[in-house]
């Protein structure tokens, strides 16, 4: 069974820039959720998409959006990047029973 | 709010010995599950071992086990014959069932623990 696969491993962007990150759960695993890890604010949560609905969302401006297809994949956008932009995003897929499992991540640099 | 604390920024033990990571969890919530992730400097997030609130039974996973102890509201990791490839940043999580049953809200992580194996 394969596992989570995130898209690309790596990137570097320019500030104000845009940027679109994927996610592809395990299959059959309908709930994607993705977190920011930085040094100083350790693993911060940013949304959860379930059936192609967002159903949980944390504290993070607009710029941070993201989308779920009805292939359960999910995608996180990043509009006018800055500079503390910069971290890795992580995507978990989740099935009923609450167990939460990772992709390997997308490392983000912003200059 | 949940909130997890992980009180041990680094340990250190022998090749082969045991050692046990803490972690205590704050929740007013009565049904939550209980994770520990490792991190190896790749950055990918590997799922340890996981506890749910109504379990009795110690959660084990090959020589992964887990020390939960409700009242006191600890889900210490246990680490036993400890190899030079669990040298990596480990991390305690939680995530709460919502109202309805059927749905887990977010993972709240602590900040980690990182563990070096000596040989």
């Amino acid at each position: 069974k394969a596992g989570v696969t995130q898209t690309p491993r790596y990137l570097i962007k320019t500030r104000g820039q845009q940027v679109t990150l994927s996610c592809s759960p395990i299959s059959g695993h309908r709930s994607v959720s993705w977190y920011q890890q930085t040094p100083g604010q350790g693993l911060q949560f940013l949304f959860e998409y379930f059936s192609e609905t967002q159903r949980n969302k944390g504290n993070f401006p607009g710029r941070f959006s993201g989308r779920q297809f009805s292939n359960s994949r999910s995608e996180m956008n990043v509009s006018t990047l800055e500079l503390g932009d910069s971290a890795l995003y992580l995507c978990a897929s989740s099935f009923f029973s609450g167990e939460a499992f990772f992709g390997q991540g997308t490392r983000l640099t912003v200059v | 709010a949940q909130k997890i604390t992980q009180t041990q920024p680094g340990m250190f033990v022998q090749e082969k010995e045991a050692v046990t990571l803490d972690c205590t969890y704050d929740t007013s919530d009565q049904s939550y599950g209980l994770f520990w992730y490792k991190q190896p400097s790749s950055g990918e997030m590997i799922f340890l071992i996981y506890q749910g609130s109504y379990d009795e039974q110690n959660a084990t996973e090959g020589r992964y086990s887990l020390n939960f102890q409700k009242a006191r509201k600890s889900a210490n990791l246990v680490i036993s014959a400890s190899q030079l490839g669990d040298s990596a940043m480990y991390f305690c999580a939680m995530r709460v069932k919502l109202a309805g049953g059927t749905s887990y809200g977010k993972l709240t992580f602590g900040q980690g623990t990182i563990l070096t194996v000596h040989p």
